[in-house]
């Protein structure tokens, strides 16, 4: 089975400018998550999408950030304008739906902002 | 709200020893489920075990187990025979057993296995 895919793997970019990442979760999760972990801390997250549909977006700066989960497969993660404290991996998940499926992880995108 | 605490930053082992990482949890939810995932240095975050909060027995996974102790809201896993493969950070986590199931994390432990 295919894991979670993301991309890109690096990203550089300055402040002010715009960035985005991509996620194909796993073949059949209906749940999908975009964590921002900056460095020597753990994941928080910043959006749950269950199908299509968000589920929890509590914690997205929406100021800045936008997410979206067409046809409840890909999902694109968008930050627009970037700012210096945005400099983290961001990982995407996905998990199948049911009570506590373990969610598992793409390898992350690493940003670092200039 | 839910709150993870892992208190030791950094764990140092000798290869095939048993090792210990500690987590306390806190959580008004009464049905919660505990996680640990290893973090290599190439970055991706690997499933290890998981703990419902109403399973009597703990949960094992081949070299590991999570010594579950509700009364005290301690998880810990425990790595049996270590391997230099092990070296890695730890993160306990938890979530919701209803509605949004989101992962609140640690702050991880980095563990390093010496030859």
């Amino acid at each position: 089975e295919a894991g979670v895919a993301q991309s890109p793997r690096y990203k550089i970019i300055e402040k002010r400018q715009s960035v985005a990442f991509w996620c194909n979760p796993i073949s059949g999760h209906a749940t999908l998550y975009w964590y921002q972990q900056i460095l020597g801390q753990g994941p928080k997250l910043l959006i749950q999408f269950q199908n299509n549909g968000v589920v929890d977006d509590s914690q997205l700066p929406k100021d800045r950030f936008s997410a979206e989960r067409l046809k409840g497969v890909d999902s694109t993660l968008k930050i627009q304008p970037a700012k210096l404290e945005d400099s983290a991996v961001y990982l995407c998940a996905s998990s199948s739906f049911g009570v506590n499926q373990p969610q598992h992880f793409g390898d992350g995108t690493r940003l670092s902002i200039l | 709200a839910q709150k993870i605490t892992q208190t030791q930053p950094g764990m140092f082992v000798q290869e095939k020893e048993a090792v210990t990482l500690d987590c306390t949890y806190d959580t008004s939810d009464p049905s919660y489920g505990l996680f640990w995932y290893k973090q290599p240095s190439s970055g991706e975050m690997i499933f290890l075990i998981y703990q419902g909060s109403y399973d009597q027995q703990n949960a094992t996974e081949g070299r590991y187990s999570l010594n579950f102790q509700k009364a005290r809201k301690s998880a810990n896993l425990v790595i049996s025979a270590s391997q230099l493969g092990d070296s890695a950070m730890y993160f306990c986590a938890m979530s919701r057993i209803q509605g949004a199931q989101k992962l609140v994390f640690g702050q991880g432990t980095r563990l390093t296995i010496n030859p």
